[in-house]
């Protein structure tokens, strides 16, 4: 069974700091990465894709991918309170279906 | 305005009752895809489509069904057979067998049972 492991949180950070979210993944042939935000009630929001070992960076988040280790992080910087929801990690191996992680809750406090 | 809606926002289902939830995509997607979220959950598949007339079952399809006639439109049903509907659902679409291919969702439906 493939899958994509997160912890459930909830990570609280104070306003202006550095959250720093982590996902693990089990198929070593997967080749795309993705982190979705999903606010409460709504659909998940793709904000990053990753598709290359290191870090890529956009606006205040950056994602890094290590395939050796099979990790993948989101880091949001000055995070706001407007960042705080739910942060999906997936996994994608072409020819084959995305895999989501059960999400982290994110809570970015005033 | 490219994008995928679903309809309705909100829907009820009484006991017995078959159920059919709109997902409709203009952005010349080939894959589509159905996802059921329960409350504090991740995302579990139902079914998908890659191409036109074709269509695979996913993770939990027991209790749905799908059709896939034309490229833009990939209905799911809830059938009576599937004893605790009570879930959001979320269709999604790709370009499919794409090596950096990427799912965008639509806005979800909201299934209550009555």
């Amino acid at each position: 069974q493939k899958e994509v492991e997160q912890n459930s949180g909830p990570l609280s950070v104070p306003e202006g700091a550095i959250a720093s979210l982590n996902c693990t993944y089990s198929d070593r042939g997967s080749q795309s990465f993705f982190w979705y935000r999903q606010y409460s009630g709504k659909s998940p929001e793709l904000i990053m894709s990753i598709y290359s070992n290191g870090d890529k960076e956009d606006g205040r988040f950056t994602a890094q991918l290590n395939k050796a280790s099979q990790y993948v992080s989101l880091l949001i910087r000055d995070s706001q309170p407007s960042d705080s929801a739910t942060y999906l990690c997936a996994s994608y191996n072409y020819g084959q279906n995305f895999v989501f992680g059960p999400g982290t809750r994110l809570s970015v406090l005033p | 305005d490219g994008g995928i809606t679903q309809s309705p926002k909100y829907l009820f289902r009484k006991e017995g009752q078959n159920v059919t939830l709109s997902c409709e995509q203009n952005l010349n997607h080939d894959a589509m895809y159905w996802y059921r979220q329960d409350p504090g959950q991740g995302l579990r598949l139902i079914y998908y489509s890659q191409i036109v007339n074709d269509f695979q079952k996913g993770d939990i399809a027991e209790g749905y069904s799908v059709s896939r006639e034309k490229k833009e439109s990939f209905p799911l049903t809830v059938t009576s057979a599937q004893k605790n509907p009570t879930a959001f659902y979320l269709c999604a679409s790709s370009i499919s067998w794409h090596l950096q291919e990427t799912q965008y969702f639509g806005p979800g439906t909201r299934l209550l049972v009555l």
